[in-house]
């Protein structure tokens, strides 16, 4: 059965400074790792994902994660922050079901990051 | 296009009452999911329909819960009777067959807040 552990449910940073969402999955076959983010009063939106394409994924909104196998990780991060980024930040993992149906997404905790100005 | 959508958008009830919350996905998706979100938690699968039938209904955690999909597009989830480690928010995602095989990107609503009193 996979697994995913988000290191850290609350992380603060500065408007303009670096953000690091950290992500580890478990995983007996490859997996499709995603992350995703909710706002405010709204549903969750899809990020970025890797699908077995290049290890380094680039997203919506200047995000970016890199699939590292050795590490088991799957690290979400963005160069400048903004503080239209304040949000929760989901990291996911499927692994592919057979047939037609890729099968249940596995979550992390969750990670709510706050800009401050 | 719109995207999935979920009603109602907040519930309140007392333990021992009914409730039924709807679906509404992506016209078009066959695969339709539910997740649930109970406070503190991480996210967690409940089941996944693939047009009208249960692909996979592992994470349903007991008989009060009765999840439809008639006709294999809109769905709803029943809790009967409710009780108060029933609170929490409940996520519908929907993603697309295309050409026999699913697309890998579920796209989610934006909850049903449920509360038990």
């Amino acid at each position: 059965a996979q697994s995913v552990t988000q290191l850290g449910s609350h992380v603060s940073v500065s408007e303009g400074a670096l953000v690091l969402l950290r992500c580890n999955y478990s995983s007996s076959v490859p997996p499709y790792l995603f992350w995703y983010v909710q706002y405010p009063n709204q549903g969750l939106q899809l990020l970025l994902k890797y699908t077995s394409a290049a290890t380094l994924v680039k997203g919506i909104n200047g995000f970016e994660a890199e699939f590292k196998k050795s590490e088991t990780s799957f690290h979400l991060t963005k160069p400048s922050a903004h503080m239209r980024d304040a949000a929760e930040y989901f990291c996911a993992v499927r692994v592919y079901a057979g047939g037609t149906s890729y099968g249940k997404l596995t979550f992390g905790q969750g990670t709510i990051l706050t800009v401050h100005p | 296009e719109a995207g999935v959508t979920q009603f109602p958008s907040h519930s309140v009830i007392e333990k021992g009452q009914t409730v039924t919350l709807r679906c509404d996905p992506i016209s078009g998706h066959d695969n339709l999911y539910w997740y649930r979100r109970v406070m503190g938690k991480e996210i967690k699968f409940l089941l996944h329909f693939v047009k009208e039938s249960k692909q996979d209904e592992s994470g349903m955690p007991n008989n009060r819960f009765l999840a439809e999909r008639t006709g294999g597009t809109y769905s709803t989830l029943k809790v009967q009777p409710a009780e108060l480690e029933d609170s929490g928010v409940y996520f519908c995602a929907s993603s697309q067959v295309r050409g026999g095989q699913s697309t890998d990107t579920q796209y989610f609503g934006p909850g049903t807040r449920l509360t038990v009193l």
